[in-house]
């Protein structure tokens, strides 16, 4: 049973660049969050997608947005790039219904310079 | 707004002595409480879980009690081993989303 991954493990981007990160959830989920881990800190509620719409949004900039596809994949987008974004970003899957645990990718490491 | 309050790190412990590490919420709404914990370089594993008051969740030697009086969730565990060495992350879920908030962590190592 393929748990949930992520792509590309490692990113490095310039200030004011744009960037796509990709999610694949666990085998059966449907909904997926996207947190963002500064370095030494908990992880940050960006926002989660379900039936391709995003259904919550944490205190994130309109810099990020995302996509949920119809197959349950998902994509976060970063758009002008500051190096305050640099972290690692984190999937999180889970079901819709019933004890909606949230499984969580490997993640992405993102670096801007 | 909803969070969570973890004991600061790091803490360093001896193989098969007695961990604690303490936590605390925010008591909005009826959140179900959560243990992650993260190796290095790795992503975020779920530990254990407890979704109302006076529930116990436990995992590989790992508990954790949801005392509603106190707002706590600490997590013990009573032999650790140096394979226990990690970050440990405390969280709550809350809104129609279930987003978890996170404390800030616990780094754990634990020497031989």
């Amino acid at each position: 049973d393929a748990g949930v991954t992520q792509s590309p493990t490692h990113l490095i981007k310039t200030r004011g660049q744009q960037v796509t990160l990709r999610c694949s959830p666990k085998s059966g989920h449907d909904t997926v969050s996207w947190y963002q881990q500064a370095l030494g800190q908990g992880p940050q509620f960006i926002f989660q997608y379900y039936e391709e719409e995003e259904r919550q949004r944490g205190n994130f900039p309109d810099r990020f947005s995302g996509h949920q596809f119809p197959n349950y994949s998902s994509e976060l987008n970063v758009n002008a790039l500051l190096l305050g974004d640099s972290a690692l970003y984190l999937c999180a899957s889970s079901l819709s219904a019933g004890a909606r645990e949230q499984y969580f990718g490997p993640g992405t490491r993102l670096t801007v310079t | 707004g909803d969070s969570v309050t973890q004991m600061e790190g790091p803490v360093t412990l001896s193989e098969e002595a007695f961990l604690t590490i303490n936590c605390t919420y925010t008591a909005t709404g009826y959140p179900s409480l959560f243990w992650y914990v993260q190796y290095p370089g790795e992503g975020l594993q779920l530990l254990l879980k407890a979704t109302k008051a006076d529930d116990k969740g436990s995992n590989k030697g790992f508990e954790a009690t949801y005392r509603k009086e106190t707002t706590s969730f600490h997590l013990e565990k009573g032999s650790v081993q140096v394979s226990d060495s990690a970050v440990y992350f405390c969280a709550r879920d809350s809104g129609s989303a279930r987003q978890l908030t996170f404390g800030s962590g616990t780094q754990l190592t634990v020497l031989p």
